[in-house]
């Protein structure tokens, strides 16, 4: 069965910090994974994607993931914390075997400390 | 704006009744996605459209959900006979005519609650 994995409901990170938010998967092909962020009272915006290539992949507001095919994660990375990236953050895998369905995680909190 | 938008962004029912929800998609895109998105939860797909046709509707969708897209633009998400456990944020969301690569574009969605 497809899924999405986010260990950790909240992250604390104190700014200028390094910060990293979690997620891994499970599909039976070769997975899709994308990262949205969620700002309060507005919808999921798009961070970034892996399709295929380069496993490193670099988004939109300094944010970055790695695609690591044998511990199938796709951890979120920004080198520097900003107290503006305090949001919710989500996974999501699609699974090109299944359809057209995307799987998003349970979501993390993320707050830059001040 | 050239987003995607939904219509209403708040509906309060009383259980039992129908609502029916609005999205418009980003206008080149042809694929057009409903979720249902309750508090501490991530998105769960509903249904999916490539134009007008209704390709993937999820399993858990109740029979008293009922999605349409009639002419392959704007889609509607209609709810019967409410009940509380519906209460949620619904989602609406579209990509491009290369969808398989592309991401979905959300909308702002529409925020149920059946008393």
């Amino acid at each position: 069965a497809q899924s999405v994995a986010q260990p950790e409901d909240q992250v604390n990170v104190a700014e200028g910090n390094p910060l990293t938010v979690k997620c891994t998967y499970s599909v039976s092909g070769n997975p899709y994974l994308f990262w949205y962020v969620q700002y309060p009272n507005r919808g999921l915006q798009f961070l970034l994607k892996y399709i295929t290539g380069d496993n490193l992949v670099k988004g939109s507001y300094g944010f970055e993931a790695e695609f690591n095919k044998s511990q199938t994660s796709f951890h979120l990375k920004k080198p520097s914390a900003l107290v503006s990236d305090s949001a919710l953050y989500f996974c999501a895998v699609r699974d090109l075997n299944t359809g057209n369905q995307f799987y998003f995680g349970t979501g993390t909190s993320l707050t830059v400390i001040p | 704006d050239t987003g995607v938008s939904q219509d209403p962004r708040h509906k309060i029912t009383k259980r039992g009744q129908n609502v029916t929800f609005r999205c418009d998609p980003i206008s080149e895109h042809n694929r057009l996605y409903w979720y249902r998105q309750t508090l501490g939860q991530g998105p769960e797909f509903l249904t999916y459209f490539q134009n007008e046709a209704q390709l993937e509707k999820s399993r858990l969708l109740s029979d008293r959900f009922s999605a349409e897209r009639p002419k392959g633009s704007f889609s509607t998400l209609e709810i019967q006979r409410t009940e509380q456990g519906d209460s949620a944020m619904y989602l609406c969301a579209s990509s491009s005519p290369l969808g398989e690569k592309y991401e979905q574009y959300f909308g702002p969605g529409t925020r149920l609650t059946v008393t």
